[in-house]
C-alpha cells in the first residue's frame, strides 16, 4: 500500500457517459496529479493541485476537469466520454509542488469506456 | 518537450548489466527515474537534482549532466526483479509539471 487510495479500481461506463475519479493523497503531502496511461503508452501529465489551488495543466481535454477539496483529495471528472477515453488514470501526490520529492502513486483506476 | 529514452526495450540474462539513457531538449531542474512491473503503479526510484551529481540505490544508480541535458540510469547485475519498464521524468526549471519519457521495457530471463 502506497498511502495514496484511488477509487474506483475498475469503471466500465458507455460511451457519452461521466464518470468520476477520486484519489486520497498520502498523508501529508499537499501536491496532487493526475496521469492518464493508454495501453502500452507512456504516463501523460493531466493536470496538477497544490493545496487546493491548480499549479500546473498538461494536454487535459476541456471534457475532463479535476478539483482538490480542503481535506486534499482529488476528484477527476470525465464527461462525454470516448471510446479513447479508455486508460490507466493514475493519481500522485508528493509533499511538495514537484520539485525535490519524488511521486507517491496510487494503484489507479481503470477505466473502460464501451 | 517529452524526454527521450533509449533503447525502447532490453532484454537481459540475470547477472548483466543494463544503462539506460534519458534526454531533453530542454534545460533541466532535475530528473526523476520510476519503475512500473505490468498492470501496476509506477514506484518512485530516485531524483537527481542539477549540479552532476550521481546517486546510488542498491544496485541501481544515476547520472545526471546537465549541460548536456541528460540521465542515465544504470543497473548492474541485474535480477529477476528489475524487470519491468523504467520512467524517466523530467522537470524543466522553472516548470510544475513532470513529463515522463515513452519508457524502456526491461525484461530479465533466468
Amino acid at each position: 500500500d502506497s498511502g495514496v487510495t484511488q477509487t474506483p479500481k475498475h469503471l466500465i461506463t458507455a460511451t457519452g457517459q461521466r464518470v468520476t475519479l477520486r484519489c486520497s493523497p498520502r498523508s501529508g503531502d499537499l501536491s496532487v496529479y493526475w496521469y492518464q496511461q493508454s495501453l502500452d503508452q507512456g504516463l501523460q501529465f493531466l493536470i496538477q493541485y497544490y493545496n487546493g489551488e491548480e499549479r500546473a495543466k498538461g494536454n487535459i481535454l476541456e471534457r475532463f476537469s479535476a478539483q482538490q477539496f480542503p481535506d486534499l483529495h482529488s476528484e477527476l471528472n470525465l464527461s462525454s466520454l470516448e471510446l479513447g477515453d479508455s486508460a490507466l488514470y493514475f493519481c500522485a501526490s508528493s509533499a511538495h509542488a514537484g520539485t525535490n520529492g519524488g511521486y507517491t502513486f496510487g494503484s489507479g483506476t481503470r477505466l473502460t469506456v464501451v | 518537450q517529452q524526454p527521450v529514452q533509449s533503447p525502447q526495450a532490453v532484454i537481459l540474462r540475470e547477472g548483466e548489466d543494463a544503462v539506460i539513457n534519458c534526454s531533453s531538449s530542454k534545460a533541466l531542474y532535475s530528473v526523476h527515474w520510476y519503475r512500473q512491473k505490468h498492470g501496476e503503479a509506477p514506484v518512485f526510484l530516485m531524483i537527481l537534482l542539477k549540479g552532476g551529481e550521481q546517486k546510488g540505490h542498491d544496485k541501481i544508480s544515476a547520472s545526471f549532466n546537465e549541460k548536456k541535458q541528460q540521465s542515465s540510469l544504470y543497473l548492474t547485475a541485474s535480477q529477476l526483479s528489475y524487470s519491468g519498464t523504467y520512467f524517466c521524468g523530467t522537470l524543466p526549471g522553472g516548470a510544475q509539471k513532470l513529463v515522463f519519457g515513452q519508457g524502456t521495457r526491461l525484461t530479465i530471463n533466468p
